[in-house]
C-alpha cells in the first residue's frame, strides 16, 4: 500500500541549531502539505505545495522556517535557528489533486522534534 | 473565523459499549469534513470524508454522519483496538480556492477497556 515517507522519525537538537525534515509523498500525488502538531492539539498547516509551487504559506514563520519542493516530488522543511517552542510533531501529507471536490489528505508517520 | 470543536475530550468505554463522538463546526462554506484516527506517536490515519448534510459513511464498527452544524462518529460495539485519538477536520472555502487547508479540532481520546 502506498504511503507517505518521512525522515527522520525523531530529532533532538539544541536551540539555535538548524534542523531539516524530509518527506516523500505518495507516488503521483501532486499536492504536498506540511503540518505542525503540538502535543494535545490538532495539526496546523504550515505550507501547501502544488507540484513545485507554494500555494499557501500564510502560517509559516518565515523568519526561521523554509520549505522547498524543487522537482515537485519530495520536499524538505528547514528550521534555522530552532527555538524551544518549535518542539512538536511535524507531519507531511499528500493528496492526489488540488482543485477538486475529493482531495483526501494522507499523512506520513511524522517527525518528533525536541528542542533542548 | 473557521472553528472546529470536539467533545468529549476523553471517553472511556467498556468493550461492546456503543457511543458517539461529536464534532461541531463553524466555517465560511464547508467543502468537506474529515475524520482521522491517530495512534500515539503516529500520523493521522484517514477514515472518512463527508461533503453534504445528510451524508453517512461506514467502516467496520464506525459510522460518520453530517448535519449543517456538526458531525458524529458512532462507534458500535467497540473493541480495545479501537482505542486512539479521533480527529475531526474541516476544509472551508469555495471550490477551486487557493488552499486545501484542513482545520482540525483537538480530538477525542478514546479508551476501550476489555
Amino acid at each position: 500500500e502506498a504511503e507517505v515517507a518521512q525522515s527522520p522519525r525523531y530529532k533532538i537538537t539544541e536551540k539555535s541549531q538548524a534542523v531539516a525534515f524530509w518527506c516523500d509523498p505518495i507516488s503521483g500525488h501532486a499536492t504536498l502539505y506540511w503540518y505542525r502538531q503540538i502535543l494535545g492539539q490538532g495539526p496546523e498547516l504550515l505550507v501547501q505545495f502544488q507540484d513545485e509551487s507554494v500555494v499557501d504559506d500564510s502560517q509559516l514563520p518565515k523568519d526561521r522556517f523554509s520549505a522547498e519542493r524543487l522537482k515537485g516530488v519530495d520536499s524538505t522543511l528547514k528550521i534555522q535557528p530552532a527555538e524551544l517552542g518549535d518542539s512538536a510533531m511535524y507531519l507531511c501529507a499528500s493528496s492526489l489533486v488540488w482543485r477538486e471536490v475529493r482531495n483526501e489528505q494522507f499523512f506520513g508517520p511524522g517527525t518528533r522534534l525536541t528542542v533542548l | 473565523e473557521d472553528q472546529v470543536t470536539q467533545s468529549p475530550e476523553a471517553l472511556r468505554l467498556q468493550e461492546g459499549e456503543s457511543s458517539s463522538l461529536n464534532c461541531s463546526y463553524t466555517v465560511s462554506g464547508l467543502r468537506g469534513l474529515f475524520w482521522y484516527r491517530q495512534d500515539p506517536g503516529k500520523g493521522p490515519e484517514f477514515l472518512f470524508t463527508l461533503y453534504s448534510a445528510g451524508e453517512e459513511k461506514e467502516k467496520e464498527r464506525l459510522k460518520a454522519t453530517l448535519t449543517k452544524k456538526e458531525s458524529f462518529l458512532h462507534i458500535t460495539a467497540p473493541k480495545p483496538e479501537d482505542s486512539a485519538t479521533y480527529l475531526c477536520a474541516v476544509q472551508a472555502g469555495r471550490y477551486g480556492g487557493a488552499t486545501n487547508k484542513l482545520i482540525f479540532g483537538t480530538g477525542t481520546l478514546l479508551a476501550v477497556q476489555p
